[in-house]
């Protein structure tokens, strides 16, 4: 069965220090994405960062970095140098077929 | 301009009652989605559309309606409303149906229903 698995309900960082977001993710097809979505308090929900399974690098986007570990089917989020508005939920999400499979999210509070 | 806009933001209603959400995006998209998320931030899909055609239809009761007037509108419609019905509502469209990198999701910024 298709599963995004969050192991982390909620992590405190400290401000500036890098963060990792775990993320595992269990699919039998070849060919899948990974998504990781921001949602801050305010309640909107921000496309941070993709990453599909024939990607042979890792994707990056600003401080957002994928690290993606095929076999281990992990697709772990790092955010570099965090900052006060890093403080959300994060949820990461698997493509499958015509929809999104989505984990039960973290909760990230930067603490400065 | 936003890009995935649906209104209203907040919802407040007596149980019984019937209500409407709207969504519309002008990003040209031909796939749009309803979301519910609980109390607990879980994300679950209800509908999906592509081209005005419902593609996904979870489980969810049929006091629920979408309509998709045309691929930029999917609305939600909500008969009798029950207490169990309060969450926070999303629309969202992505470009294809399915597919790889082109295919993020865009969110609207969500409808808070508090049935009371």
């Amino acid at each position: 069965a298709q599963k995004i698995t969050q192991t982390q309900p909620g992590m405190f960082v400290q401000e500036k220090e890098a963060v990792t977001l775990d993320c595992t993710y269990d699919t039998s097809d070849q060919s899948y994405g990974l998504f990781w979505y921001k949602q801050p308090s305010s309640g909107e929900m921000i496309f941070l960062i993709y990453q599909g399974s024939y990607d042979e690098q890792n994707a990056t986007e600003g401080r957002y970095s994928l690290n993606f570990q095929k076999a281990r089917k992990s697709a772990n989020l790092v955010i570099s140098a965090s900052q006060l508005g890093d403080s959300a939920m994060y949820f990461c999400a698997m493509r499958s077929n015509y929809q999104l499979i989505w984990g039960a999210g973290t909760k990230l509070i930067i603490k400065p | 301009d936003t890009a995935v806009s649906q209104t209203p933001k907040y919802l407040v209603t007596q149980m019984g009652n019937d209500k409407s959400i709207k969504c519309e995006q002008n990003l040209g998209h031909d796939t749009m989605y309803w979301y519910k998320q609980d109390s607990k931030k879980f994300l679950k899909i209800m509908f999906s559309y592509n081209n005005k055609e419902l593609i996904i239809n979870e489980t969810v009761p049929n006091r629920f309606s979408p309509k998709s007037p045309d691929k930029a509108h999917l609305n939600l419609h909500i008969n009798s409303l029950e207490l169990g019905d309060s969450a926070v509502y999303f629309c969202a469209s992505s470009p294809l149906l399915f597919g790889t990198k082109v295919n993020i999701q865009y969110f609207g910024a969500g409808t808070r229903l508090s049935v009371l």
